[in-house]
């Protein structure tokens, strides 16, 4: 059965500084997402991830994955208080079936 | 629509009451999906429709769940007899060509 663990949960960092998010999971998949999602809000896709080493970045946010490694990461850089939010990434099951399976979601906050 | 639309955006349902909540994808997006998401948690998998054709129901958590998207447009999530613990945000998202999904605002459900 696909898992897939975020960490940290909660993250709590400075404006202008740097951090990563780490995503893992358990079993082969060929697709990898990150979602952001504001308080009572629904998601908003970031990044799709399909191959090993892709690399994807969009303002100081940038996403990398290794399948190999079955690890994915989200990197901040230089954060500033508009990316506090809750950060998931989700990946699709490689059993046949439809399902994406999301991690328990990263909660940021950004200290101005 | 430019977006996938969900109603009713609240729902407050006595214990025992049938409830149905509607997604309207993106006009075109063949995929649909339905996910739950409880307070503080990743959405969780319910069901996967192509067109009219509901290919995955593993993730429905009882009888009492039931989906259908009869023309392969709107979606109905029916949630027969409501208890307690199906308090939770529905959430609805389409699929087109591409690899990415585009989540519906959500339905968030509360059972009293």
């Amino acid at each position: 059965e696909l898992k897939v663990e975020q960490n940290p949960l909660f993250l709590s960092m400075q404006e202008g500084k740097n951090y990563t998010i780490y995503c893992n999971y358990s079993t082969t998949s060929d697709r990898l997402y990150w979602y952001r999602q504001d308080p009572g809000k629904s998601l908003e896709s970031l990044f799709v991830l399909l191959s090993n080493g892709a690399v994807k970045q969009e303002g100081r946010l940038m996403a990398s994955l290794d399948t190999k490694a079955r690890l994915s990461t989200l990197h901040i850089t230089a954060a500033v208080h508009d990316l506090s939010a809750t950060y998931f990434c989700a990946v699709d099951g490689n059993t046949g079936g439809f399902k994406t399976i999301f991690g328990a979601g990263t909660r940021l906050f950004v200290k101005a | 629509g430019a977006g996938v639309s969900q109603s009713p955006r609240y729902k407050v349902a006595k214990r025992g009451q049938d409830v149905a909540l509607r997604c309207d994808p993106i006009s075109g997006h063949v995929s649909l999906f339905w996910y739950q998401q409880a307070l503080g948690q990743g959405p969780e998998f319910l069901t996967y429709f192509q067109n009219e054709a509901q290919l995955d129901k593993s993730g429905l958590p009882s009888d009492r769940f039931f989906a259908e998207r009869p023309e392969g447009s709107v979606s109905t999530l029916k949630i027969q007899r409501t208890q307690q613990e199906d308090s939770a945000v529905y959430l609805c998202a389409s699929s087109g060509q591409d690899y990415g999904y585009t989540f519906g605002s959500g339905t968030r459900l509360t059972v009293v």
